[in-house]
């Protein structure tokens, strides 16, 4: 059963537009998300989370949004660069074990130039 | 270097071969943790250290698998046997000290590509 869901395994957006990942989660323990972004052949990197405890987050291009009732979330990126070109990665955690990460399966974005 | 080092970076080996994986965390990170992803899945939770100590070991597939962690540092993961379903990328992470929100910011390595043949 999979608590952490990304239904979209691609996504392809062009250049300067906005991208729109989304993540869906089934788990109502989760009070912590984070987004990963990877490059192939390297490993995941950290790039934008968000506590229950808030609604959105965000960090330059990038923002999280968190709707707890529809236990979804998203990644915006705006405005979209060629750089951004990656599999995301949505994965949460609770309290009780933050230390264990769920991960979706991933999303793979390409921004066209 | 200042990351999360993983060898071999590729390994293929026969079916019924054991396989040891060796991570070397970021100095100073006192978690651990292996994770694998199986080809089209998302990163699925192996292992847990702090310190030297498991805690966690719920998502180890089989008895097979096993991990140690030694002087805080350098970890191993070792899965004798091998099955074909064991491919999969397996990746490292380390994190400064859990129980903070930095603890989720995992830093991970670049992973070990594993294929049993």
């Amino acid at each position: 059963d999979q608590q952490v869901k990304q239904n979209s395994p691609s996504l392809s957006v062009q250049e300067g537009r906005i991208s729109i990942l989304n993540c869906d989660y089934t788990n109502s323990m989760f009070d912590y998300f984070l987004w990963y972004k990877k490059y192939p052949a390297e490993g995941p990197t950290f790039l934008i989370s968000i506590s229950s405890i808030k609604d959105k987050n965000e960090d330059g291009r990038f923002t999280v949004f968190l709707n707890k009732s529809a236990k979804h979330l998203s990644l915006h990126i705006v405005p979209s660069q060629p750089g951004d070109s990656a599999v995301y990665f949505c994965a949460a955690t609770s309290g009780g074990s933050n230390y264990k990460l769920t991960f979706g399966k991933g999303t793979l974005l390409t921004v066209n130039p | 270097g200042a990351g999360v080092s993983q060898s071999p970076s590729n390994k293929v080996t026969e079916k019924g071969k054991d396989v040891e994986l060796r991570c070397d965390p970021i100095s100073g990170h006192t978690a651990l943790y292996w994770y694998r992803q199986s080809l089209g899945q998302g990163l699925e939770f192996l292992i847990y250290f702090q310190g030297n100590s498991a805690p966690d070991k719920s998502g180890l597939p089989s008895d097979r698998f096993s991990a140690e962690r030694t002087g805080g540092s350098v970890s191993t993961l070792t899965i004798q046997r091998t099955q074909q379903e064991d491919s999969a990328v397996y990746l490292c992470a380390s994190s400064p000290m859990p129980g903070t929100t930095t603890n989720e910011k995992l830093f991970f390595g670049s992973g070990t590509q594993l294929s049993v043949l």
